[in-house]
């Protein structure tokens, strides 16, 4: 399988604990993205890389949130101290991008967390 | 500041008929949208796009219109099959800005 590919895809973590999620993208992209998905919403951007290079993040992104890339290949998205708020579906998406295309996005299936 | 807004949360549909899915976007120099269909347990997979020049694009089943004086664009589906049941979200490409998305259920 050469698709998106998330893990864990489902963590339940106690409030206040640490919780790391991975994403590998397909391997020729050298962009990757991060949404958040709650019930009845649709993906939130939270943040993306070009290659190793984080571009943006969102305002959404609170100083508890970390995201890498270190080799511009997978990335991990780490949420220290966590709060029953940030339960919700953690989307990796990957695209290649090239000249004035942004390309296309490729979803993983994501990582449920569950925040007690 | 919702950018991209499906009005619709759900829509039922029977098969054979013609399923119609409504985006409205604020920005106008959005330049291309796309659409994603998402089952349940899966991250959300690309389905079609257009570009702003275009007013219309087809992809067997699926045809996306593009009212650019409205910022309206729809998703049309025809004919509908019960495998075509799943969440739809439209999405511009500042930010891969998504829409809330509209539930599409198609009654065999």
């Amino acid at each position: 399988d050469t698709g998106v590919s998330q893990n864990p895809r489902h963590k339940i973590t106690k409030r206040g604990q640490n919780v790391t999620f991975r994403c590998d993208p397909i391997s020729e992209h050298n962009r990757l993205y991060w949404y958040r998905q709650t019930l009845g919403q649709g993906p939130e951007f939270l943040t993306y890389f070009q290659n190793e290079a984080q571009l943006e993040k969102s305002r959404l992104l609170s100083d508890r949130f970390s995201a890498e890339r270190p080799k511009g290949s997978f990335s991990t998205l780490e949420i220290q101290r966590t709060e029953q708020g940030d339960s919700a579906m953690y989307l990796c998406a990957s695209s290649l991008l090239s000249g004035r295309n942004t390309g296309e996005l490729f979803f993983g299936e994501g990582s449920r967390l569950t925040v007690l | 500041d919702q950018q991209v807004k499906q009005n619709s949360p759900s829509l039922s549909v029977q098969e054979g008929r013609i399923s119609i899915l409504n985006c409205d976007y604020t920005n106008s120099m959005f330049d291309y949208f796309l659409w994603y269909k998402k089952y349940p347990a899966e991250g959300p997979t690309f389905l079609i796009s257009i570009s702003s020049i275009k007013d219309k694009n087809e992809d067997g089943r699926f045809t996306v219109f593009l009212n650019k004086s409205a910022k309206h664009l729809s998703l049309h589906i025809v004919p509908s099959q019960p495998g075509d049941s799943a969440v739809y979200f439209c999405a511009a490409p500042n930010k891969y800005i998504f829409g809330t998305g509209t539930r599409l259920k198609v009654l065999a």
